[in-house]
């Protein structure tokens, strides 16, 4: 069966400059994770759904970062006024029930801006 | 806020050879989690771990999570090239949170 899918796999753009970056997850799967990677580091938690709502967004860095689920399947993580310490691997992950369950992630984005 | 400490940071072994990788908390853990990365791909689940004292293995990896749950080990047993990669492990402090990951063990194989 398919895994987590993300799009595109790698972004590169302009320090000032918004983007999208898309989260395919597990069909079925009921919750997903957005998460950021620096070189040398594990994942960072930015935030979490259980269907369509946003069940912890605590590890949003700033007002700059938003994400949504709006059918409870496919989610978007949005930036805006992008930096170049947003410079990162975004990862997604999706779990069948988010309780009890383990996270399967995908191969992530690799966003840089210059 | 809670985190998680791995040890070592990076290990070199020879083919062959056993190794134990560490993940240690500062508070009681909900789950317990491992994973494997390479580079420039996601993680890979290896497994989950929720019980204290509980135990678990598949192929010759092998997990164990303490009595307190605070602590966990990830053991390899005669290791082979394609074991080389990056282990993670992530915790929850809570049923139904987001987990929190450490900052992983670098593990290279010679051959």
């Amino acid at each position: 069966g398919a895994g987590v899918s993300q799009t595109p796999s790698n972004k590169v753009t302009e320090k000032g400059k918004y983007v999208e970056l898309r989260c395919d997850p597990i069909s079925g799967h009921t919750a997903l994770y957005w998460y950021r990677q620096s070189l040398g580091q594990g994942p960072e938690f930015l935030i979490y759904f259980q269907g369509t709502g946003a069940a912890d967004d605590s590890g949003l860095p700033n007002d700059r970062f938003f994400a949504v689920r709006p059918e409870g399947s496919v989610s978007t993580l949005k930036i805006q006024r992008t930096e170049r310490g947003d410079s990162a691997v975004y990862l997604c992950a999706s779990s069948l029930t988010g309780l009890n369950s383990p996270l399967h992630f995908g191969n992530g984005t690799r966003l840089t801006v210059t | 806020s809670q985190e998680l400490e791995q040890s070592p940071q990076s290990l070199i072994v020879q083919e062959g050879k056993n190794l134990t990788i560490n993940c240690t908390s500062s508070k009681t853990l909900y789950g317990l989690y491992w994973y494997k990365q390479k580079y420039g791909e996601g993680l890979i689940f290896l497994m989950m771990l929720q019980k204290g004292g509980e135990e678990k293995s598949h192929e010759k990896i092998t997990a164990k999570l303490d009595e307190k749950k605070q602590q966990s080990s990830l053991h390899i047993t005669a290791s082979q090239p394609s074991h080389a990669g990056i282990y993670l492990c992530g915790a929850d402090s809570q049923a139904g949170t987001a987990l929190i990951f450490g900052k992983g063990t670098t593990l290279s194989v010679s051959s």
